[in-house]
């Protein structure tokens, strides 16, 4: 089955400990995103990577960090400077930059709660 | 990237045809306009895209206006399984850029 997988689907850290989440897609996909959902709130654009070994910073970008040595993965690291990690992360990804239907393929997240 | 502005919610009837309006009325000449749903603890899943007109899926149909400053996602016959957030993003993604601006979404209540 093609499709991007998270893991964990949950995980609880103590405050000021780095976490890496992992996202992993096997769709061929160019590009790959991270977000950050809030309780009632939408999509918050952290990271996101048109290419291998290139990435941009989204909207949110402070106290996160991602690399992307490999096209089939695009991991996200929550360091210790950011001021709320405690969220829903959503990894995506989508076809060659530019394509007319960009249709985003979201992973099933992973809930981080820092304690 | 255009900014859209959605109903907060909206109840419906278990077999109902439920229309969801979308208002972007600084859609640009190059924009499309996508629509995701979102169930509870999950990513959000592509539902259509369209320019101008009428576009149908086996999903849904988005009508869009001649001036396309405003965009209505329709459902035929919901069931209960349609509860969820909906969200209207507009974008030219045929251009490079590649970005979704998710707003708070449509959460869509359907009542047996």
């Amino acid at each position: 089955d093609g499709g991007i997988t998270q893991s964990p689907k949950y995980l609880f850290r103590k405050e000021g400990q780095n976490v890496t989440l992992s996202c992993e897609q096997n769709l061929n996909h160019d590009a790959m995103y991270w977000y950050r959902q809030d309780p009632g709130q939408g999509l918050r654009l952290i990271y996101y990577s048109q290419i291998v070994n290139d990435f941009q910073k989204g909207d949110i970008a402070e106290g996160y960090s991602v690399s992307r040595e490999k096209k089939e993965s695009f991991p996200l690291t929550v360091t210790s400077a950011q001021k709320n990690p405690t969220a829903f992360y959503l990894c995506a990804s989508s076809r060659t930059p530019g394509a007319l239907l960009n249709e985003q393929f979201f992973g099933p997240g992973t809930r981080l709660t820092v304690l | 990237l255009a900014k859209t502005t959605q109903p907060i919610s909206m109840d419906s009837y278990e077999g109902q045809e439920v229309n969801i309006t979308c208002s972007h009325n600084n859609i640009a000449t190059n924009d499309y306009i996508t629509w995701y749903q979102q169930f509870p603890s999950q990513g959000p899943r592509f539902i259509i895209q369209g320019y101008k007109t009428k576009v149908t899926n086996e999903v849904a149909s988005l009508f869009i206006p001649a001036d396309r400053k405003s965009s209505t996602l329709s459902l035929p016959r919901v069931s209960l399984s349609d509860t969820a957030v909906y969200y209207c993003l507009v974008g030219d993604w045929a251009y490079g850029n590649n970005r979704l601006a998710f707003g708070k979404g449509n959460q869509v209540v359907v009542i047996p």
